[in-house]
This record gives C-alpha cells, sequence and structure tokens, in this order.
C-alpha cells in the first residue's frame, strides 16, 4: 500500500527566517507529486508539479520553491518567509494528470 | 473571478436527509471533475471523479455532470454526522495544462 509522509507536522516560525518542509511517499514508483496551499477554511491553490526526478513546475511561486531531489521525495523551501506563507501545505501524489489526487496529512505553518 | 465556483458556501441537512452540492466552470475546457472531502485538519480525499455527461453513483454519492451547462452536482443520501466536512470540486482542462483547478468548497454539517 502507498502511504504519503509529511514533515513537519506543525512549524511555528518567524518573519524573514528560512523554511523547508518534505514530502516522501512510499509503495510507488515515479509518481506524479504536487504541492499545494491552503489558507484556513479556504480553497486549495496548486503551488509546484513534478512528474519526475530533477523537473518541478511551478504554478504559482509565492516566494517559495520546489525540488525533488529523490523519485519518492519532494521538498518545499524558501529563504525568507513572509507573514503571508501562513497556512496549510499539502503533498500529493498521482499516477497521471487524469488521476485522482492523494494527499498527505498536511503540514500547519505559522509565520509570526 | 474564480474558474470554478461552488454553491452554497455551507449547508446543514438532519441525518438521515439529501445534501446537495453545486458547482459551476466558467471555462468550456474544463472536461474532467472530481469531488473531494476535507475534514478538518486533514487532507482532502477523494470522492468521485466524473468525465462524462449524466449521473455517476458509488453508494450513498452520487454525481451529475451537464458539460454543456459546465454544472457539476453532488448529491448526498442518507447523510451522516461523519459527512460533516469541507468538500471541493476540483477540474481539470482535456489538454494544455496539468493543473486542477479547486472550489472555493462548500461547508457541510449534518446534525445528530
Amino acid at each position: 500500500a502507498q502511504t504519503i509522509h509529511q514533515w513537519p507536522v506543525a512549524e511555528i516560525k518567524a518573519v524573514g527566517s528560512p523554511l523547508s518542509l518534505g514530502c516522501t511517499i512510499k509503495g510507488k514508483s515515479s509518481p506524479n507529486l504536487y504541492w499545494y496551499w491552503q489558507a484556513t477554511g479556504g480553497t486549495l491553490q496548486q503551488l509546484f508539479y513534478s512528474i519526475t526526478v530533477g523537473q518541478v513546475e511551478s504554478v504559482v511561486q509565492l516566494n517559495l520553491s520546489a525540488s525533488r531531489p529523490k523519485d519518492d521525495q519532494f521538498i518545499l523551501s524558501t529563504e525568507k518567509l513572509l507573514l503571508s506563507h501562513s497556512g496549510f501545505y499539502l503533498c500529493a501524489w498521482s499516477l497521471g494528470d487524469y488521476y485522482e489526487q492523494y494527499f498527505g496529512p498536511g503540514t500547519r505553518l505559522t509565520v509570526l | 473571478q474564480q474558474k470554478v465556483q461552488q454553491s452554497p458556501e455551507s449547508l446543514s441537512v438532519p441525518e438521515g436527509g439529501m445534501a446537495s452540492l453545486n458547482c459551476t466552470s466558467s471555462d468550456r475546457n474544463f472536461q474532467y471533475f472530481w469531488w473531494y472531502r476535507q475534514h478538518s485538519g486533514e487532507g482532502p480525499k477523494a470522492l468521485m471523479s466524473i468525465f462524462s455527461d449524466g449521473d455517476k453513483k458509488e453508494g450513498r454519492f452520487t454525481a451529475h455532470l451537464n458539460k454543456a451547462s459546465l454544472h457539476v452536482s453532488l448529491h448526498i443520501r442518507d447523510s451522516q454526522p461523519s459527512d460533516s466536512a469541507l468538500y471541493f470540486c476540483a477540474a481539470r482542462a482535456s489538454s494544455g495544462s496539468w493543473q486542477l483547478i479547486f472550489g472555493s468548497g462548500t461547508q457541510l454539517t449534518v446534525m445528530p
């Protein structure tokens, strides 16, 4: 069975500090991977998309970057956090563009 | 203007009742639709997909798609308190884009 793990579960960070969020998918080789951002009670905004190691496409960057260093790993990062970065970050995987996406448990980020 | 709009914003139904959620796209390129459900503090989970005109039934859930009017609906019969969650409609274009566009969401509360 496939499992998706996100770390950390939650973060409280200061404005201007760096950030790194991670996502690992086990049990599925070469999945499509996605990063989403969600304001509290709001809709999901797709941020990044990757179909293979080393390739990442951006939808909305929001002063964030993403990398896929391994087939099963997706990293979201920034060197300088803004207040607007606060929210719920979700990683997801799918078999392809027209398949359902499976979401991880998310990381709650609070920027103060 | 958001490309995928949902109504109502919130909905309360009694336990055992029928919940009806609506979704309208403003982009005729959107041909593929999903319904996702998100319980508080968790990642969303796909309920069902619908790609063809007409009805699609899975257990207590029935989705309806009318491509001519760009309208998708989700009906939940025999609603249970565990159905209380945030429901999203999501749409993808038939070609040329890998983006999945989520609607604004409908908060469903099922009252015991």
